[in-house]
């Protein structure tokens, strides 16, 4: 089993919809979570991240983890054509010195359409 | 201007040949990391460093060297390319602590291709 899972999708929803977005992971360890945004052509960049469990919030965007299912989402609402990416999870279990260790899912790539 | 750029933007070299990606920063960060993306396989740790004399393997270092020049720089080198490092290769940078380490920018990619 790997240590996270993301479908791939490709995920098409319409403007306006709200966006699901979901990995699963197998290392209990892991206790920082992110989610990173990458356009076309474009390097990745942090959209949120989250210590253990619980759910915060950023305007449009909500990620929420669950460490008992070992299963973290995140939410976009309206979602807009301008969220069009791929959307990676990331996760690190900081103990040991080793914060500097991302493990990443493969990522979802989402088309919101006008 | 980009706090985090790389060169090539894009290469294409023939098997047997080496070659070395660049990596330089503005934002004044000590650790570098160097990652490969591929279809299927999301992102990997090639090497990272946390200072000028401080180098490690990534997950999937063999085939591949670097060389931290300087704190801002940070070079990938592939000294006999093989078509299987075909691949998007990423450039990121992170402050030191604890969350800060886990906010990773990224450069804008090289595309590398290996015939």
């Amino acid at each position: 089993q790997k240590e996270v899972e993301q479908d791939p999708g490709p995920l098409s929803v319409p403007e306006g919809a709200i966006v699901s977005l979901n990995c699963t992971y197998s290392n209990s360890a892991f206790q920082y979570f992110m989610w990173y945004r990458q356009y076309s052509r474009k390097g990745p960049e942090l959209l949120m991240y989250t210590y253990s469990s619980g759910n915060k919030e950023d305007g449009r965007f909500t990620a929420q983890v669950d460490k008992s299912s070992k299963y973290i989402s995140l939410f976009i609402r309206d979602s807009q054509p301008s969220d069009s990416a791929t959307y990676l999870c990331a996760m690190t279990a900081p103990r040991g010195g080793s914060n500097y260790k991302l493990t990443f899912g493969k990522g979802t790539l989402l088309t919101v359409n006008p | 201007d980009a706090d985090v750029t790389q060169t090539p933007r894009n290469r294409i070299t023939k098997t047997g040949k080496r070659i070395m990606l660049e990596c330089s920063q503005t934002k004044g960060h000590d650790r570098m990391y160097w990652y490969r993306q591929d279809p299927g396989l999301g992102l990997r740790l090639i090497y990272y460093s946390f200072d000028v004399k401080d180098i490690n393997k990534g997950e999937i270092s063999d085939g591949y060297s670097v060389s931290r020049q300087a704190q801002a720089k940070f070079s990938l080198s592939l000294e006999s390319a093989i078509p299987n490092q075909t691949a998007l290769y990423f450039c990121a940078t992170s402050d030191t602590g604890t969350p800060a380490s886990y906010e990773q920018y990224f450069g804008p990619g090289t595309r590398l291709t290996v015939t």
